[in-house]
């Protein structure tokens, strides 16, 4: 069965520095999207993305956070300056259609950590 | 998106019918019912939605009440597999795709 697949699975860096993670959305997916979830919180919308642009981003995605779809398959979040707060579990989503049958699939998350 | 209510959690028996409550009284006409569950730190998981109708697939059942001020997701037969967070989330379907709003959501934990 087709799935969403993340990299890193965990990301350790230095407050300030820039970080990457990617994501590859199930291949015939059209509706991309990341959510956060900071350790024993909910989980925190930050953005979609369709048809090679954002269609709806929180509070939370700040001009500190950019998302690529750089070739056919990988879609990134981008974070340039990270914080100790960027710390979280970062999940990407994806789907094939909009409307009522929107069923995001998600994927493992990638663990961030900020020291 | 209008708000839900759920308990914070809720235990069930292996092999018994679990069934999970949620409340949204402020549902409007085109808002849609989703239950998504999370298992231990994986990414969540899509289970079902509705409209009105009560619907059926081969993960559970989802009721909804007449006047639509309330739902129930029942898992027929839980295991401990099923042992996760359960999201109820109610929300306006968009032609961009949309985004899901994640409340606490229910503790479900399936005992032997």
């Amino acid at each position: 069965e087709p799935e969403v697949t993340q990299t890193p699975s965990h990301q350790v860096t230095q407050m300030g520095q820039e970080v990457i993670l990617r994501c590859v959305p199930i291949s015939n997916h059209l509706y991309f999207y990341w959510y956060r979830q900071i350790l024993g919180q909910k989980v925190e919308f930050l953005v979609s993305f369709y048809n090679n642009e954002i269609s709806e981003k929180s509070e939370i995605f700040d001009d500190q956070f950019s998302v690529e779809r750089p070739d056919g398959s990988n879609f990134t979040l981008k974070i340039r300056s990270t914080k100790l707060e960027d710390s979280a579990m970062y999940f990407c989503a994806s789907s094939d259609r909009a409307g009522a049958y929107n069923e995001q699939f998600f994927g493992p998350g990638t663990r961030l950590t900020v020291l | 998106d209008a708000k839900t209510t759920q308990p914070p959690s809720m235990d069930c028996a292996e092999g018994r019918a679990a069934n999970l409550p949620c409340n949204h009284s402020t549902i409007s006409g085109n808002e849609y019912v989703y239950w998504y569950r999370q298992i231990h730190s994986q990414g969540p998981q899509y289970i079902i939605h509705g409209l009105k109708n009560n619907e059926t697939n081969k993960m559970a059942s989802l009721i909804i009440t007449e006047d639509r001020k309330s739902s129930t997701l029942i898992l027929p037969h839980a295991t401990l597999r099923d042992t996760a967070v359960y999201y109820c989330i109610v929300r306006v379907v968009s032609n961009q795709g949309g985004k899901l709003i994640f409340g606490q959501g229910t503790e479900l934990s399936v005992k032997p």
